[in-house]
């Protein structure tokens, strides 16, 4: 089975700019969650995902916003970028969330100058 | 408010050694409680899990010891070795109470030396 995949690995983006990551889950797994992964801060939760439906969001401006389509495909946009934004992104599948195992993509490493 | 403690924040041992990482929850709520292992360049990968219902579990070379009482639970590994060498976070989750979100301790970057 193929596992969670995110495109693309890598970003260079300038301030004010915009950004979409895009987030494959296992298939049929319906939950998909964003994580914002910094040196300081370590692994924070973004939103979560099911059946096209935000059930959960974390402690974010509104600059950062998502999205899950009916093939449960995630995606997620910043938009106004700013410096601090510069962090690894992680998505997560699991069947149905939280309280089970979740599993992890590689990340989408984004950079902000 | 950080509501998973974890320490150390890194931990060097010896091949063979057996590293223990420690992590305290706030919120009684919590009903689930995961480890995860990150390599450079890689996403978090689960390694066990345990539920309050059971004080200990053990997976391989690793152990999940569990009390509910202190609000704490510790990751073991056996034997370790230097492919062990990685970034180790615990988390918490709610599963109940519509939450859906893992929250995770700060990590803990463990070192296993030949």
């Amino acid at each position: 089975k193929a596992g969670v995949t995110q495109t693309p690995r890598y970003l260079i983006k300038t301030r004010g700019q915009q950004v979409t990551l895009s987030c494959s889950p296992i298939s049929g797994h319906r939950s998909v969650s964003w994580y914002q992964q910094t040196p300081g801060q370590g692994l924070q939760f973004l939103f979560e995902y099911f059946s096209e439906t935000q059930r959960n969001k974390g402690n974010f401006p509104g600059r950062f916003s998502g999205r899950q389509f009916s093939n449960s495909r995630s995606e997620m946009n910043v938009s106004t970028l700013e410096l601090g934004d510069s962090a690894l992104y992680l998505c997560a599948s699991s069947l149905t969330g939280a309280g089970e195992t979740q599993y992890f993509g590689p990340g989408t490493r984004l950079l902000v100058l | 408010q950080q509501q998973v403690k974890q320490s150390p924040q890194s931990l060097i041992v010896q091949k063979g050694g057996i590293p223990i990482i420690n992590c305290a929850y706030e919120n009684t709520a919590f009903d689930y409680f995961p480890w995860y292992q990150q390599f450079p360049g890689k996403g978090p990968a689960l390694l066990i899990a345990i539920r309050p219902d059971v004080s200990e579990k053990k997976e391989g070379r690793f152990t999940i010891s569990f009390n509910k009482s202190a609000k704490q639970f510790s990751l073991h590994i056996m034997d370790s070795q230097p492919g062990d060498s990685a970034t180790y976070f615990c988390a918490a989750s709610n599963s109940g109470a519509g939450s859906y979100q893992l929250t995770f301790g700060k990590g803990t970057k463990l070192s296993v030396i030949p």
